[in-house]
């Protein structure tokens, strides 16, 4: 599975768009991009996944450039509730674990 | 809630106990994964099941670790002899797996088994 780069850590005002950047350059033809987010103490959540269209969802819009090489996470009206440590994996039609990075740490300032 | 539930949520044991961790997926799901998160990391895979069949194990799981899954319901997951440095949270997962041709599988996690050797 591909590899992917997150800025360590971001802060967001509360009611703004959050935007979280994930670079996976070598990603090939066949990998999903996945992001989940943990909140202290809890287990990942999920939050959405994509191919190559850009997704969306009642939690948040995933947009993937058109070489598929980095995607954008939107959290269109962040809340304080949504601090947490966001995290983007790619993986592979045959892929059976997810390989989680460290993640970006979302921070919603009020 | 049908949710991914873990039994317990936090243990606290002396090196060289065993424990014994219980993951009940949701319902339905075939596919049930256990992983461990230390402090400021992102989760690591240990192993998962199919059904009844453990399909894949990481190098992290050593022998002191094992993993069932018997009627391909819930799943345990035992530490023996315990070291310092097992304590870590233990996060179970479960998914629907329909087909190897069709990505539909997502991974819903549980609130984590909490270890905490001493």
């Amino acid at each position: 599975d591909a590899k992917t780069t997150q800025p360590p850590s971001m802060d967001c005002a509360e009611g703004r768009a959050a935007n979280l950047p994930c670079n996976h350059s070598t990603i090939s033809g066949n990998e999903y991009v996945y992001w989940y987010r943990q909140i202290h103490s809890q287990g990942p959540q999920y939050i959405i996944h994509g191919l190559k269209n850009n997704e969306t969802n009642e939690m948040a819009s995933l947009i993937i450039t058109e070489d598929r090489k980095s995607s954008t996470l939107i959290l269109p009206h962040a809340t304080l509730r949504d601090t947490a440590v966001y995290y983007c994996i790619v993986r592979g039609l045959y892929g059976q674990n997810f390989v989680f990075g460290p993640g970006t740490r979302l921070s919603v300032l009020p | 809630d049908t949710g991914v539930s873990q039994d317990p949520r936090h243990k606290i044991t002396k090196r060289g106990q065993n424990v014994t961790f219980r993951c009940d997926p949701i319902s339905e799901h075939n596919r049930l994964y256990w992983y461990r998160q230390t402090l400021g990391q992102g989760p690591e895979f240990l192993t998962y099941f199919q059904n009844e069949a453990q399909l894949e194990k990481s190098r992290l799981l050593s022998d002191r670790f094992s993993a069932e899954r018997p009627k391909g319901s819930f799943s345990t997951l035992e530490i023996q002899r315990t070291e310092q440095g097992d304590s870590a949270m233990y996060l179970c997962a479960s998914s629907l797996f329909l087909s190897t041709d069709v990505i539909t599988e997502t991974q819903y996690f549980g609130p984590g088994t909490r270890l905490l050797v001493l």
